[in-house]
Parts: C-alpha cells; sequence; structure tokens
C-alpha cells in the first residue's frame, strides 16, 4: 500500500489563481514527520516545509501554507496567487520515528499558465 | 556555498561497466543518503548512512555498494551496470537519522545517470 498519496498527477492554474496540492498518509506510528519538496524544471529537489506528527498548527510562509489533519491523515499545501515560478513537481514525504524509511508520494506537476 | 554536491552531473556508459558517483556535504550533518529518482519522477530511498550505520532498502541490487571516507561523503559505486540503471540519483544529507527529529533532509543537484 502507497504510504505517501498524491491523488493529483497533474494540475494546471492560470497566473494569480491559488491552488491546492493534496497529499494524504498512511501510518500507524504516533511519532512522524510530514515534509514537502519542490523539484523545479532544473531538476534540484527543494526542502519546503517539515511537520511533526504532535504539532496540527497550520502553518504560513509568504504565498504558501499548509494544512495538516490528523483527522483525515492529509497535509495539503495550498499556493496563494501562484506564479509562473511556481510551476514545478511538488513531493510529499513521510518519515516514522520507528522507521529506517522515507517515503516520498508521486509528485503533484503543477503548471502556472501565464 | 554549495550545501551538497555530487559529481559527475551527466554520467553516459556502456552497459557491464562499474561506475562511481562522489556527494560530499558541508552542512556537518550526520547522516547521508542515497536516492534514485526513475523516468517517471518516482523517487525512493537507497540506504543511509549514519555514525557507520549502513541502513540498505532491501529491493536494491547489490550490485550498489555505498562507500563513505568520512562523515562528509557518501560514494555510490555501481558495478555491472545495467540499462535499467538508468535515472537520476540524488544524494542527501540531515542532521538526524531516519525517524529522527531533525530529519529534514537536504539535496544535491542530482547526477543523470545513462547506460546504453
Amino acid at each position: 500500500a502507497q504510504k505517501v498519496t498524491q491523488a493529483q498527477t497533474e494540475i494546471s492554474v492560470v497566473e494569480k489563481e491559488d491552488v491546492t496540492l493534496d497529499c494524504v498518509y498512511e501510518t500507524r506510528d504516533t511519532t512522524y514527520y510530514l515534509f514537502w519538496y519542490k523539484q523545479p524544471p532544473s531538476g534540484e529537489l527543494v526542502f519546503l516545509i517539515r511537520r511533526n506528527s504532535f504539532d496540527e498548527q497550520n502553518e504560513i510562509s509568504g504565498r504558501y501554507s499548509w494544512n495538516f489533519q490528523k483527522s483525515t491523515s492529509s497535509f495539503n499545501f495550498t499556493i496563494t496567487a501562484s506564479q509562473v515560478v511556481d510551476s514545478a513537481v511538488y513531493f510529499c514525504a513521510l518519515s516514522e520515528a520507528t522507521g529506517n524509511q522515507f517515503y516520498f508520494g508521486t509528485g503533484t506537476s503543477l503548471t502556472v499558465i501565464p | 556555498d554549495t550545501a551538497v554536491s555530487q559529481t559527475p552531473k551527466y554520467l553516459v556508459t556502456q552497459m557491464g561497466n562499474d561506475k562511481s558517483i562522489k556527494c560530499e556535504q558541508n552542512l556537518g550533518h550526520d547522516t547521508m543518503y542515497w536516492y534514485k529518482q526513475d523516468s517517471k519522477k518516482f523517487l525512493k530511498i537507497m540506504f543511509s548512512y549514519n555514525n557507520k550505520e549502513l541502513i540498505i532498502n532491501e529491493t536494491v541490487p547489490n550490485r550498489f555498494s555505498p562507500k563513505s571516507p568520512d562523515k562528509a561523503h557518501l560514494n555510490l559505486h555501481i558495478n555491472s551496470l545495467e540499462l535499467g540503471d538508468s535515472a537520476v540519483y540524488f544524494c542527501a544529507s540531515s542532521q538526524d537519522r531516519l525517524g529522527g527529529v531533525d530529519n529534514e533532509q537536504f539535496f544535491g543537484p542530482g547526477t543523470r545517470l545513462t547506460v546504453l
């Protein structure tokens, strides 16, 4: 079974629209960590955020915000007023405190159209 | 300034050859990793290495072997290369081990390996 599911394979939005990237995870651990990474067309992987399972507070960083809900095992990522530079593949990931794995989702390819 | 660096950036080689990819981090991190990203962008962890403890993903063929001369370096050796090894390989590092608190990983730029 997939530990991290990103059901949206590709999304296209027009510049300045808001867009939400979904991430659903599966774990039996009580302590775990969730991440988002950005992979622009240039190919590098850029760390965006880490949340631990004990901190359900939503986080905002500029145009980026994250909504962590343990009740639905989701860690969604919203980009407000999208820009062309936001075009990238975005990966959600999970690390469990008891495990020796780092699980990436399959990624969501976001295209922002000018 | 580069936090995690890899060489080479591109590697083209023939089937059956042996090759190495080098990775260095200057972040003072204790844990390093290797990942494989296939043509569909799927990322899979291959190894993690922390204080001489090597954790291997059981799906990785034993033709792949990580070598760590010191805490700042984790090189990847690949023997008898096969067509299916073509992919982008990423090195990464984190302060803490897998499952630890400070475990956000910082990635190198990737090495695109093409096996002909």
